[in-house]
């Protein structure tokens, strides 16, 4: 079975903290992608890599950066967190190709105070 | 891009048949039509995919109609455990090009 792995279920970090949220993948796949989800909005696309060192924006980029250093693991980093940032984190991955299935962690829940 | 719509919440009973049905009207040549699942405190979960016509595997079934500006997603047979969100995603995903938009989700609530 496809395993993504999210580093904490739960975070709390305070107004203009640097935060990095870690999500890990162990099948090998190339795809990789951050959302946020609100209550009322659903799930919106932060950011999407599609291979090491590559990445694209997604719907609401602002306020965030990624990394991918390694193909199996996708960082979304928050440069200094603000309080409109507390959301559901989730990350997922997937093969290449068109549509392809995600599978997604668990979610990260982050409040930032 | 291509935005979907899909009704906020629906409510069936045990036993029926439940469909769910997704607006993309703006839906691309390229894109494909993905539902997802999502239970609270979990991540979504695939259900099932399809580019035109009809899709089905154990446990839906996916109807795309020729001008696919729609999709539905049918669930036969629902139980409890069916209580959940549904998600229609469209779009396709590949380097520059990646526009993947999920709708808002659809809370189904299953009553005994």
């Amino acid at each position: 079975d496809v395993k993504v792995t999210q580093s904490s279920r739960y975070l709390v970090k305070r107004t203009g903290e640097k935060v990095f949220l870690e999500c890990v993948q162990d099948m090998d796949h190339e795809n990789m992608f951050w959302y946020r989800q609100d209550p009322g909005l659903g799930l919106r696309l932060i950011y999407f890599s599609y291979d090491v060192k590559m990445k694209e924006k997604g719907d609401i980029p602002e306020g965030y950066s990624v990394s991918r250093e390694k193909k199996e693991r996708f960082s979304l980093i928050l440069e200094s967190a603000s309080t409109n940032q507390t959301s559901m984190y989730l990350c997922a991955s997937s093969l290449r190709g068109e549509g392809g299935e995600q599978f997604f962690g668990p979610g990260t829940r982050l409040t930032v105070l | 891009l291509a935005k979907t719509t899909q009704p906020i919440s629906m409510d069936s009973y045990e036993g029926q048949e439940v469909n769910i049905t997704c607006s993309h009207n703006n839906i691309a040549t390229n894109d494909y039509i993905t539902w997802y699942q999502q239970f609270p405190s979990q991540g979504p979960r695939f259900i099932i995919q399809g580019y035109k016509t009809k899709v089905t595997n154990e446990v839906a079934s996916l109807f795309i109609p020729a001008d696919r500006k729609s999709s539905t997603l049918s669930l036969p047979r629902v139980s409890l455990s069916d209580t959940a969100v549904y998600y229609c995603l469209v779009g396709v995903e590949g380097g520059a090009t990646n526009k993947l938009i999920f709708g808002t989700g659809t809370l189904l609530a299953v009553q005994p």
